[in-house]
């Protein structure tokens, strides 16, 4: 198993260009996630996924944008990048069963090194 | 609603213990506790749910006060492995996701 894999690793824009970020799950996992990590922030979550076809916002929404078309795969998109937005980005991906009490622990990608010049 | 995690960073010599604190100022669900070492994913330590037990594996372990809305994480005859940042995260409701305080570093030195 691969885990949580992400592409890319690094990346380099230019205020206004847009890109897509790729979080890729083997485990069949119903929850994912996207994060970022600023210095002396700690994890702030982006976006959101309970299951293919659904997405929710998280605490720093605005300038992202998401698809989880298939289970597996959740996409993460800047349509516009600002400076504002040069971070390392984690997804994570976790198993749920509400019956024994909500989702359980989040598998995280290795992340990806976002500089917005 | 970000958890506020205290202290921000704790220096140790090996054999020592510490205590993470972690508060919410809303009634919680579950508590999750991640450490991250420097350069690397954050990795899962454990969870703690309402009207759960005490968790713990090793000698790391955590209890979750429902009263207080508090959870603690205690590193007991700490390691040189342990050195890295540790992580609450906190979900209000089943089924929720999940919301990361700032963190807190550890240093342990030999």
């Amino acid at each position: 198993n691969a885990g949580v894999t992400q592409t890319p690793k690094f990346r380099v824009l230019k205020t206004g260009q847009s890109m897509t970020l790729l979080c890729a799950q083997d485990m069949n996992h119903e929850y994912m996630y996207w994060y970022r990590q600023d210095p002396g922030m700690g994890l702030r979550l982006i976006h959101y996924s309970v299951g293919e076809g659904t997405t929710a916002k998280g605490e720093v929404p605005d300038g992202y944008n998401v698809s989880r078309l298939k289970k597996q795969n959740f996409l993460l998109g800047l349509e516009s990048a600002a400076p504002s937005q040069t971070s390392v980005y984690f997804c994570a991906s976790s198993y749920v069963e509400l019956s024994a009490g909500g989702p359980y622990e989040q598998y995280f990608g290795p992340g990806t090194r976002l500089t917005v010049t | 609603q970000q958890p506020v995690q205290s202290p921000q960073a704790v220096i140790l010599r090996e054999g020592e213990d510490a205590v993470i604190n972690c508060s919410s100022s809303k009634a919680l669900y579950s508590v999750h506790w991640y450490r991250q070492k420097h350069g690397e994913a954050p990795v899962f330590l454990m969870i703690l749910l309402k009207g759960g037990e005490q968790k713990g594996h090793d000698k790391i372990s955590a209890s979750f006060n429902e009263k207080k809305q508090q959870s603690s994480l205690y590193l007991t005859a700490s390691q040189l492995s342990y050195s890295g940042t540790y992580f609450c995260g906190t979900e209000l409701q089943a089924g929720t996701a999940l919301i990361f305080g700032k963190g807190t570093t550890l240093s342990v030195s030999s």
